[in-house]
Parts: structure tokens; sequence; C-alpha cells
């Protein structure tokens, strides 16, 4: 089935430790991001790509890294500079750029830091 | 600057009411876009609707209805006959064309539909 895949679903970690969460696509999708949902919040966008090898900050990008080496897939690491880094990773998809079409999302990911 | 407000954080109802989800939105783009998307207890995010701000007619998709209205900056989405199922939280967004990389997000509404 296409879709977005996310890896790990639960994630535990120390502070001071990085970790990277993974997101792979099958959807042949050129565009792909990441975003961050806090409780009772909106999602906000932390990076993302229109192509391979390209990627772009979003609104809060600080403390967070990512790469595209490949078209299916964008990996986000979580820095130990990242100073409240628990909270539920989305990563999307989408065929063109964010408004003019729908997002495809994956399960999330959900980080603690202990 | 660009922002959606949900003012309703939850709201419960038996099965089988009608119940509208209210969204307003602030942006200085004349050009720009709306969304509805939908959050089971899955977590991943369901696209329900598009809308851009040159088409003001009201969509209707089976128990789902949407009405725009540019006059009060309003995009409130309304589930007819609700169903178990259609509890979820729901997120309506912002996208302008002067960023069309990035969708604002409300903070989402719970909705519960008790059977």
């Amino acid at each position: 089935d296409g879709g977005i895949t996310q890896s790990p679903k639960y994630l535990f970690r120390k502070e001071g430790q990085n970790v990277t969460l993974s997101c792979e696509q099958n959807l042949n999708h050129d565009a792909m991001y990441w975003y961050r949902q806090d409780p009772g919040q909106g999602l906000r966008l932390i990076y993302y790509s229109q192509i391979v090898n390209d990627f772009q900050k979003g609104d809060i990008a600080e403390g967070y890294s990512v790469s595209r080496e490949k078209k299916e897939s964008f990996p986000l690491t979580v820095t130990s500079a990242q100073k409240n880094p628990t909270a539920f990773y989305l990563c999307a998809s989408s065929s063109g750029r964010a408004a003019f079409g729908e997002l495809f999302f994956g399960e999330g990911s959900r980080l603690t830091v202990l | 600057a660009q922002k959606v407000t949900q003012a309703q954080t939850e709201i419960s109802v038996v099965e089988k009411e009608d119940v509208t989800l209210d969204c307003v939105y602030e942006t200085r783009d004349t050009t720009y876009y709306l969304f509805w998307y939908k959050q089971p207890p899955s977590g991943e995010l369901v696209f329900l609707i598009r809308r851009n701000s040159f088409d003001e007619q009201n969509e209707i998709s089976g128990r789902y209805s949407w009405n725009f209205q540019k006059s009060t900056s309003s995009f409130n989405f309304t589930i007819t006959a609700s169903q178990v199922v259609d509890s979820a939280v729901y997120f309506c967004a912002l996208s302008e064309r002067t960023g069309a990389n990035n969708l604002f997000f409300g903070t989402g509404t719970r909705l519960t539909v008790i059977p």
C-alpha cells in the first residue's frame, strides 16, 4: 500500500542525546515535511524539502536537523540543542507545494525525554 | 500575520446529532487556501477539503459540509447525523500563496460522539 511510514512509534531519550526519527514514503512525492504537535496546540512546521538534496527551515527549526539524500526518505534528527523535545512528530508528503493540494501524513513518532 | 482560530477546544454530541466546528482565519494575502484535516486516535492527519479564496461556494460531501464566508473570515465545518467514527480531533489550516510551502494550523477541536 502507498503511504508514509514513520519509525519508531515511541521513543525515549535521555537529556543530552541526539535521536533520529525515520520517515519513508512510497508515493513518489517530491515534497516532504516535518511537523511538531504539542498538546492543545496546532501543528508547527520544522523543516520541509521540495526536492532531493534541498531543504528549508520552517517556523521552529532550532535544535533540529534533516537530510534529503533520497526522494523517498526524509529523516529528522532531534539534537541536544532542542530545549523542549518531548512532543509528537508528524511527517508528511505532497506531490507539489503544500498550499496547492493534499498533505499525506504518517502516524507519527512520540518522543519523550527522560 | 496569518492566524487560524478554533475557539471550540472540545465538543461532545450524542450520535445522530448535527455538529458544527468553527474556524476563523486571518491573512493579509488576497490569495489563500483553507483546509480541514481529521486526526483520528491512530495519529495521522487525514485530508478532508481544500478551498481557495476565490471560491466561496459551499461544499457538501456525504454527511460533511463546509461553509466558507469571506465577509466573516470563517470556514466552518458541519457534520450531519454524527457517528461514533467521527470522533477525532479536527484541524482547520491556512496557507497563503506567498508562503505556499507551509500550512498554519489551528489548535484543533476534539469531537466526541457518544453512542
